[in-house]
Order: C-alpha cells, then structure tokens, then sequence
C-alpha cells in the first residue's frame, strides 16, 4: 500500500480540466512544499512534471499546475490533449524514516 | 544533454545476484544526489537506495541488507549491487537525479529490467 493517496483512475474529454489528488499526512504532504508530480507515458520512464507543489521545469507545459491545501496536494490538467494519456505519480519528502514517499498513480484517459 | 543510461538487468533465479550500471553523460555522478526507484509490473514507483554527493547512502527497508549503491567517479557510474533475489524485486530498475532543494527527482533513465524467477 502506497504513503500517499491517489485515485485509481481518472477521465476527461479533450479541451476539459481534470484534477488529481494526492493524499498523506502531516508527516509528509502537509508538513513540507516538496511536493512533486510525475508523467509516465506509456512504456516510458517518469518525466518531472511539478516540484515544490506548484513549480514547473523549463519545457513543461503550463497546461500543468499544482497546488496544496492541508494535507493534500493536486495536479490540474487544463485543456487535456490526447497526448496527455498516461500515469501519474505524486511524491513528497517526508519527515519519516522513508525519506520520499511516492503515491499510487492515477491513470488518465483521454476519452 | 544529460543522459542517463541503465544496464544489467535480466532474468535471474531466486536467490541470485546482479549489478545495475548507470552510466551517464552531461552532469557528474559525485556532484549530484542519485537514486534508484524500481517499479513492479503494473504497479507504482519505489525507491531503492540513494546516495547522496557526500558518499551517504539510504535504502528502502526492504532492501536493507541485500543491497548496495556505489559510484565510480572515474567512469561517471553508478551502480546497484543486488544479492540474494527475491521474486518481489522483479521491476523496471530507474535510476534518477535526486535534486534535494527541491526534494524531486528531475532526470530519469530509461530503465533496466530485472526478472527473478526460477
């Protein structure tokens, strides 16, 4: 079982908006902005897609953004693509032995 | 360009042995914090081990005991040394840049893959 909380799966139609959740405690998510989201295409490797809860590297679409409230952070697709089909990690520093945490991973469909 | 390039990976018996090499170009192995995160079939993303500039290493507590992180800064590696394997390691083994500023891990291999099975 995963440290953080991520919902399965979720959908939207292209040109919508979706949201992902990430769910942990005060130990990690709550506690620290070291809040990160990851892309993973399929059969591909993760790609950094937010750090620090909201900040995006150089290159990232700013169709992308994070943020936090209390104990859980999100990642908002705005404008979903086709190409935007994939998984999706959620990770934080935690303030317990693990030193990282990483969520479940949500699948995305593009419907 | 930063390049981050995995190998070693295989079938192998319960048991057994293997190292991971991750080779990697454009950044210095010893100047950056670097990690490995594995992910088993169909399932999410864990962290292995890290090793940070200084020379201090983390395992995850699964690993503890049968696995080893080291670098060698004359070839710009970095490798794992993994020992008595068990079907649980099966996964896609990454290794990554671990940026700890901003606690993410922002460049990422394209993976080995490693199967343990009789």
């Amino acid at each position: 079982q995963s440290a953080l909380t991520q919902p399965a799966s979720v959908s939207g139609s292209p040109g919508q908006s979706i949201t992902i959740s990430c769910t942990g405690t005060s130990s990690d998510v709550g506690g620290y902005n070291y809040v990160s989201w990851y892309q993973q295409l399929p059969g591909k490797a993760p790609k950094l897609l937010i750090s620090e809860v909201s900040n995006r590297p150089s290159g990232v679409s700013n169709r992308f953004s994070g943020s936090k409230s209390g104990n859980t952070a999100s990642l908002t697709i705005s404008g979903l693509q086709a190409e935007d089909e994939a998984d999706y990690y959620c990770s934080s520093y935690t303030s317990i032995n693990t030193l990282v945490v990483f969520g479940g991973g949500t699948k995305l469909t593009v419907l | 360009e930063v390049q981050l390039v995995e190998s070693g990976g295989g079938l192998i018996q319960p048991g057994g042995s293997l190292r991971l090499s991750c080779t990697v170009s454009g950044l210095t192995v010893r100047s950056n914090h670097m990690t490995w995160v594995r992910q088993a079939p169909g399932k999410g993303l864990e962290w292995v081990s890290f090793i940070y500039d200084d020379g201090t290493t983390y395992y995850e507590d699964s690993v503890k005991g049968r696995v080893s992180i080291s670098r060698d800064n004359s070839k710009n590696t970095l490798y794992l040394q993994m020992n008595s394997l068990r079907d649980e390691d099966t996964a896609v083994y990454y290794c990554a840049t671990y940026q700890l500023l901003i606690g993410a891990f922002d460049i990422w291999g394209q993976g080995t893959v490693v199967t343990v099975s009789s």
